[in-house]
């Protein structure tokens, strides 16, 4: 049992690169979240899909596109990245329907130059 | 809207000390409250939670009590060890009409506990 998984753990991109970032759980969960975390700001949720098929924005979307491949896996992607994007990624599910516990994955650490 | 505001750090303690990390927040309705920690490297692990007024969440020895009159939710720690070293997130939960839970976090408070 893996838990929440994320690939890469890290990655060095140039502006105006894209990319996309994986994610996947094996605990069964319906719902999964993406956020960033940055020095001094806690967490902020970029994205999260409340069920399979289901996608919606959080705090801070602007730059990103999210898809809910499957009940397991959910991808961030950045189109054209900014330096502003600089951050630690990190992907959460939990089991939704009353349930509001998350659980998190490691983290990606994404520099944009 | 809800916010979560926690005591800036480092908090730096010997071994064995006494810690507290002070946690404050403003929510609408009842949210649950958590505490997670991140130890360096790693993602964040629930620590304890709470999910109505006058609980206590406990574990790993630390404790936190949901206090709904002064709206905290204050971490706390007998005597904490130099592997205590971590971040710690304080975080409410609001509840959406889809059924998921947004995580309100604060901004984490650092501690570092020297032998």
């Amino acid at each position: 049992n893996a838990g929440v998984t994320q690939t890469p753990k890290f990655q060095v991109l140039k502006t105006g690169q894209s990319m996309t970032l994986q994610c996947a759980q094996d605990m069964n969960h319906n719902s999964m979240y993406w956020y960033r975390q940055d020095p001094g700001m806690g967490l902020r949720l970029i994205y999260y899909s409340a069920s399979e098929g289901t996608t919606d924005k959080g705090e801070v979307p602007n730059g990103y596109n999210v898809s809910r491949l499957n009940k397991r896996e959910f991808s961030l992607r950045l189109e054209s990245a900014a330096p502003s994007q600089t951050s630690v990624y990190f992907c959460a599910s939990s089991r939704g329907q009353g349930y509001n516990e998350q659980f998190f994955g490691p983290g990606t650490r994404l520099t944009v130059l | 809207g809800n916010s979560v505001t926690q005591m800036e750090g480092p908090v730096t303690l010997s071994e064995e000390a006494f810690l507290t990390i002070n946690c404050t927040y403003t929510a609408t309705g009842y949210p649950s409250l958590f505490w997670y920690v991140q130890y360096p490297g790693e993602g964040l692990q629930l620590l304890l939670k709470a999910t109505k007024a006058d609980d206590k969440g406990s574990n790993k020895g630390f404790e936190a009590t949901y206090r709904k009159e002064t709206t905290s939710f204050h971490l706390e720690k007998g005597s904490v060890q130099v592997s205590d070293s971590a971040v710690y997130f304080c975080a409410l939960s609001e509840g959406w009409m889809d059924s998921s839970y947004k995580l309100i976090f604060g901004s984490g408070t650092r501690l570092l506990v020297r032998p």
